[in-house]
């Protein structure tokens, strides 16, 4: 079965630093996709930045990036020039394909400090 | 266009009583997605429609809860004679499903507390 495991319940970055984020995953499929999702105080779900497995080049959205490193199964989200509408819980979910139920992480706590 | 809504909000209940809780996916959308979140935790898939195929209901707890998605549309999700153990936050998602490049677009779901 799949997993995906989020180490850090919570981390704190200095407004304008730069902050990582860590996922890593199980699984035996060779084909399939990685998403980070932010959640605020709000409760909706935001999709940040997604990665296809079969693509080697790691995805950027903005000031979002992820370390993508398949054979490791690892997953990290790094957000430059933290902003504070980042603050918000990330979650690092899987999907054997892209219209497939997620399966998420634990959730990362993202504290931001002016 | 108008996102995924749901409804309630929040709902408080008692224990043994039955709640009924709402998700409008996105206009077009053919697949709809059901997650719970319970308190400082990931979701738990729950159940998932796709066009007029059978659902996928292998993440349903038991079988108090059950949905259903009237018209390809609309979808509502049952939880009969509820514990305390159902209070969480049901989420909805929903995605066009019409290629690889789909996204789950969530509602803000609704927080059900159980007495």
């Amino acid at each position: 079965a799949q997993t995906v495991t989020q180490s850090q319940p919570e981390m704190s970055v200095q407004e304008a630093e730069t902050v990582t984020l860590s996922c890593t995953y199980d699984t035996s499929e060779s084909d399939y996709y990685l998403f980070w999702y932010k959640q605020p105080p709000s409760r909706q779900m935001i999709l940040v930045i997604r990665q296809e497995a079969y693509k080697q080049q790691n995805a950027t959205e903005n000031r979002f990036s992820v370390n993508f490193q398949k054979a490791a199964k690892s997953f990290s989200l790094k957000i430059s020039d933290s902003q504070l509408g980042d603050a918000a819980m990330y979650f690092c979910a899987y999907s054997r394909n892209s219209n497939y139920q997620l399966i998420w992480g634990a959730g990362t706590k993202l504290i931001i400090k002016p | 266009g108008a996102g995924v809504s749901q409804s309630p909000s929040n709902k408080v209940t008692e224990k043994g009583k039955d709640v009924e809780l709402r998700c409008d996916p996105i206009s077009g959308h053919t697949a709809l997605y059901w997650y719970r979140q319970s308190l400082g935790q990931g979701l738990e898939f729950l159940i998932y429609f796709q066009g007029n195929s059978a659902p996928d209901k292998s993440g349903l707890p038991s079988d108090r809860f059950s949905a259903e998605r009237t018209g390809g549309s609309v979808s509502t999700l049952t939880i009969q004679r509820t514990q305390q153990e159902d209070s969480a936050v049901y989420l909805c998602a929903s995605s066009l499903n019409r290629g690889s490049q789909e996204t789950q677009y969530f509602g803000p779901g609704t927080r059900l507390l159980v007495l």
